[in-house]
């Protein structure tokens, strides 16, 4: 079975601070893809990255990173420099190949961003 | 512009009725999937579609059912059996590529009980 633990539940920083959600899965396939979401107070979830299992190269997109480390089975995301508008909450899930696509949500990190 | 539409936005249910959730996409995508969410948890499925006329249940599926008659469309229906149905629910869409497509999804639909 697949599962995703997201252990912190909430977040707060002050704007432009750095802040890491950190994301840590399970499963036993070896072909797998992680993803990160963030859903803002409208409620609509937005997808910010999709990573595969065989890379492992970190990513950064603007003020977005992330660090993909199968060792330690952690899929981690840093916002550098906050701004408010990053309040949100942050969704890392799983899926694993060949399986209709199933996506395994972890709890959420509700994120503020104090201004 | 290409998305997922979801209606209605905020959706009242009295006791022992049954409502339809609306979810339309035009992204060409051949799989279609709802979720649900519970507050302060994440999202887990209900029912998902690879295919037209072709569907399977989730992690969640009692007391609710779908269609998928066109490749557009996915509703999805909440029955008088399902005893808890107050939750938020997002459908989304996908390429079809054994499953490991990203998922796009849709505004969601707030559904309560009276």
């Amino acid at each position: 079975a697949q599962k995703v633990t997201q252990a912190q539940t909430e977040i707060s920083v002050v704007e432009k601070e750095d802040v890491t959600l950190d994301c840590v899965y399970e499963t036993r396939d070896t072909t797998y893809y992680l993803f990160w979401y963030k859903q803002p107070p409208s409620g609509e979830l937005v997808f910010l990255i999709r990573r595969n299992s065989f890379d492992e190269q970190n990513e950064i997109s603007g003020r977005y990173s992330w660090n993909f480390q199968k060792s330690t089975s952690s899929f981690n995301f840093t916002i550098t420099a906050s701004q408010v508008v990053d309040s949100a909450v942050y969704f890392c899930a799983l899926t694993v190949y060949n399986q209709g696509g199933k996506l395994i949500f972890g709890q959420g990190t509700e994120l503020s961003v104090k201004p | 512009d290409g998305g997922i539409t979801q209606s209605p936005k905020y959706l009242f249910r009295k006791e022992g009725q049954n409502v339809t959730l609306s979810c339309e996409q035009n992204l060409n995508h051949d799989a279609m999937y709802w979720y649900r969410q519970d507050p302060g948890q994440g999202l887990r499925l209900i029912y998902y579609s690879q295919i037209v006329n072709d569907f399977q249940k989730g992690d969640i599926a009692e007391g609710y059912s779908v269609s998928r008659e066109k490749k557009e469309s996915f509703p999805l229906t909440v029955t008088s059996a399902q005893k808890n149905p107050t939750a938020f629910y997002l459908c989304a869409s996908s390429d079809q590529d054994r499953g490991q497509e990203t998922q796009y999804f849709g505004p969601g639909t707030r559904l309560l009980v009276l």
